[in-house]
């Protein structure tokens, strides 16, 4: 079955710097790939997603990436808040059976 | 627009019995998908429903079962529970069955006491 590992499990950045988290996976069939931010109490958020079909997509101060050959994605925040801190989710969506994978998640820490 | 709505937001049942957990997907959704999510990992997969039927199932046992209704609304039960089966059972709402773009809700948090 699927297998998605994300690195770090946790980070912590000053106000204002860049953080980046990366995703591997292990199912060449995947073709979407999105990222969900959740906070403590609520359910997971989609923030940015990409397309196999597509290298990088921005979205204001996030970002995604994608190396399908190499099979990892990654998340870029640049600019980094306080309100960015959160749980981070990679979660490859897996085509023959309808599911999303989720990875470990890594927590990301903003200090003011 | 209301986003996916589930409830109860909180529940506390004893070993052995059985739960029901209602989600309603953001309107014009057509699938719905359940996720178990133990504190600390990340979500789970445990059903998805498209136009009322079953298009996936995760590795759950036979305990977990779940259904859809015409209105595209979704019921998951829980049967003899377990302590393991204390988690934040999550509902997500997608308009296709084909993953794009999937939205959660706030989640049921079950506790098994």
């Amino acid at each position: 079955g699927e297998n998605v590992e994300q690195h770090p499990s946790t980070l912590s950045v000053q106000e204002g710097d860049s953080a980046v988290i990366k995703c591997t996976y292990s199912d060449s069939a995947s073709n979407y790939f999105p990222w969900y931010k959740q906070e403590l109490g609520k359910g997971p958020q989609l923030i940015i997603d990409i397309r196999s079909n597509v290298g990088e997509k921005k979205d204001q101060r996030i970002a995604v990436t994608l190396n399908k050959t190499a099979k990892h994605f990654s998340l870029h925040i640049t600019e980094t808040q306080p309100e960015d801190s959160a749980v981070y989710f990679c979660a490859p969506f897996e085509e023959g059976t309808y599911k999303y994978i989720f990875g470990t998640g890594t927590r990301l820490k903003v200090l003011a | 627009d209301a986003g996916v709505t589930q409830s109860p937001t909180h529940l506390i049942k004893t070993r052995g019995q059985h739960v029901t957990l209602r989600c309603s997907p953001i309107s014009g959704h057509k699938s719905v998908s359940w996720y178990q999510q133990v504190l600390g990992q990340g979500p789970q997969f445990i059903f998805q429903y498209y136009e009322k039927e079953e298009r996936g199932r995760g590795n759950f046992p036979d305990r977990f079962s779940a259904r859809q209704f015409p209105n595209y609304s979704s019921e998951l039960n829980v049967n003899a529970l377990l302590l393991g089966d204390s988690a934040l059972y999550l509902c997500a709402s997608s308009s296709t069955d084909r993953g794009p773009e999937a939205f959660f809700g706030q989640g049921t948090r079950l506790t098994v006491v």
